[in-house]
C-alpha cells in the first residue's frame, strides 16, 4: 500500500485565492481526518469524517473552511478565499475505527504559505 | 473528557544518553495508547503501541509500558542517536472515539 498520498507538497498561494488540498485514504479504511500544524497552535483537528460522513466539524476555523469526501477514496479541503494566517502545514490520515485500535496513518502533509 | 499531558520540551541530550519522555493521560474506558513520531519536514508516523494495561509498545530501541495504576505511557530508549532527534507526539483513543494527541515534545541529540 502507497500509504496515504497527500497533493500538492507545496502550495504558494496569493491572499484571497482559493487553495484545494487533495487526499487519498488507505484503501479499507473508513474514517478519515484532516489537521493542521503550526508552531504557535501545535496539531489541530479540523475535520473528520466516517464512512464518507463528517462526524465532526468543530475544528474548521471559519466558513472560509470546507472539506468533502464525495467517495471512500478521495477527499479535499478547500480554502477560500485564503489569508496569511492560513499557512501551516495540512496532514490528512486515515484509520479503520472499531478495529483494533492501531492508530491513525498519516500523509506526507501539504506545506500552504499564503502571501 | 479524553486528554493527554507530555513533559515539555524541547529536550537536548548528547549521543546515547537514556531518554525518558513523560506522557499522562486522563481517559473514560479502557484507551489503546500510542507515540508517534514526527522528523523534519516529514508527517507523523505511528513509532509503538499498547492496547491494554501492562502491555509494552516497543520499535527502534524505543520502550513505553502502559500503568493503569499511574495513567501513564512514558517513552524510554537506553541509548539516543543523532538520527533520534525529532518530535514526539503521545496519544490516546477510546472506543470509536477520535485520536487525541499530547501536545509534542521537540528532542534534539548531539554528537
Amino acid at each position: 500500500d502507497a500509504g496515504v498520498i497527500q497533493s500538492p507538497r507545496h502550495e504558494v498561494t496569493e491572499m484571497g485565492q482559493e487553495v484545494t488540498l487533495r487526499c487519498k485514504p488507505i484503501s479499507g479504511h473508513n474514517s478519515l481526518f484532516w489537521y493542521r500544524q503550526t508552531m504557535m497552535r501545535g496539531l489541530e483537528l479540523l475535520i473528520y469524517f466516517n464512512n464518507n460522513v463528517p462526524i465532526d466539524d468543530s475544528g474548521m476555523p471559519e466558513d472560509r473552511f470546507s472539506a468533502k469526501m464525495p467517495n471512500a477514496s478521495f477527499s479535499t479541503l478547500k480554502i477560500q478565499p485564503s489569508e496569511p494566517r492560513d499557512s501551516a502545514v495540512y496532514f490528512c490520515a486515515s484509520s479503520l475505527v472499531g478495529g483494533n485500535n492501531y492508530g491513525y496513518t498519516f500523509g506526507s502533509g501539504t506545506r500552504l504559505t499564503v502571501v | 473528557g479524553n486528554s493527554v499531558t507530555q513533559m515539555e520540551g524541547p529536550v537536548t541530550l548528547s549521543e546515547e544518553a537514556f531518554l525518558t519522555i513523560n506522557c499522562t493521560y486522563t481517559a473514560t474506558g479502557y484507551p489503546s495508547l500510542f507515540w508517534y513520531v514526527q522528523y523534519p519536514g516529514e508527517g507523523l508516523q505511528l513509532l509503538l503501541k499498547a492496547t491494554k494495561a501492562d502491555d509494552k509498545g516497543s520499535n527502534k530501541g524505543f520502550e513505553a509500558t502502559y500503568r493503569k495504576e499511574t495513567t501513564s505511557f512514558h517513552l524510554e530508549k537506553g541509548s539516543v542517536q543523532v538520527s533520534d532527534s525529532a518530535v514526539y507526539f503521545c496519544a490516546l483513543i477510546s472506543g470509536a472515539q477520535k485520536l487525541v494527541f499530547g501536545q509534542g515534545t521537540r528532542l534534539t541529540i548531539n554528537p
